[in-house]
């Protein structure tokens, strides 16, 4: 397909364990994006890749959250010592420009703590 | 207060329209988009209007900006049970920001 996706759909770990949560844009986009929804909540940003520029990580809650972005296409957030307030949908989404232009959503990851 | 900000929730009947409104800080902002998210899935982009424009049509749904209050409306006329999803508001200028959502419930 042409979209963005994500995998696993679902996780469900232990506290304390560290997850990997990967991201596949559209192919050809440079700009990508990780967003956190909590149940009841709005999206959160994470964090931003734009080419091979320095990330923006102004969004990441903790130092336990980390992201990377290899070959400027494919991305992985990780969540280390995984806690149970960090349960929650994590959305990817990519664009072809900064900012300005619409961002292409993925399905979603759903993260269940326990 | 939130730099942008959205009621949590809205009921309407079917086959009235529907009103989801949006206030932001940003003045920057040049353009506004409205998402869509339906139960388990991703986010849709369902419209977007340019900061110097005042309304935008699209079929069913008509957006409208007041730019001087930083208000931003999306209207769904003839809303249908189809509709029922969380719209999410996104002006974009310098900071990446998104509303809370606004979850509309459409009762048949």
């Amino acid at each position: 397909g042409a979209g963005v996706s994500q995998s696993p759909s679902n996780k469900v770990t232990e506290k304390g364990k560290d997850v990997e949560l990967r991201c596949d844009p559209i192919s050809g986009h440079t700009a990508l994006y990780w967003y956190r929804q909590s149940l009841g909540q709005g999206l959160e940003f994470l964090i931003y890749f734009q080419g091979n520029s320095a990330p923006d990580k102004s969004g990441l809650p903790s130092d336990r959250f980390s992201a990377e972005r290899t070959g400027g296409s494919v991305s992985t957030l990780t969540i280390q010592r995984t806690q149970q307030e960090d349960s929650a949908v994590y959305l990817c989404a990519s664009s072809s420009k900064r900012g300005s232009y619409e961002q292409y959503f993925g399905p979603g990851t759903r993260l269940t703590v326990t | 207060g939130e730099d942008v900000e959205q009621s949590l929730f809205l009921s309407v009947r079917e086959g009235d329209s529907s009103v989801i409104n949006c206030t932001y800080t940003d003045s920057s902002s040049t353009y506004l988009y409205w998402y869509k998210q339906e139960p388990g899935a991703g986010l849709q982009l369902l419209t977007y209007i340019f900061s110097n424009m005042d309304m935008k049509q699209d079929q069913r749904l008509t957006v409208l900006l007041n730019k001087k209050d930083k208000h931003l409306s999306l209207r769904i006329a003839d809303t249908q049970t189809g509709d029922s999803a969380i719209y999410f508001c996104r002006p974009v200028g310098q900071k990446v920001t998104f509303g809370t959502g606004t979850k509309l419930q459409v009762i048949p």
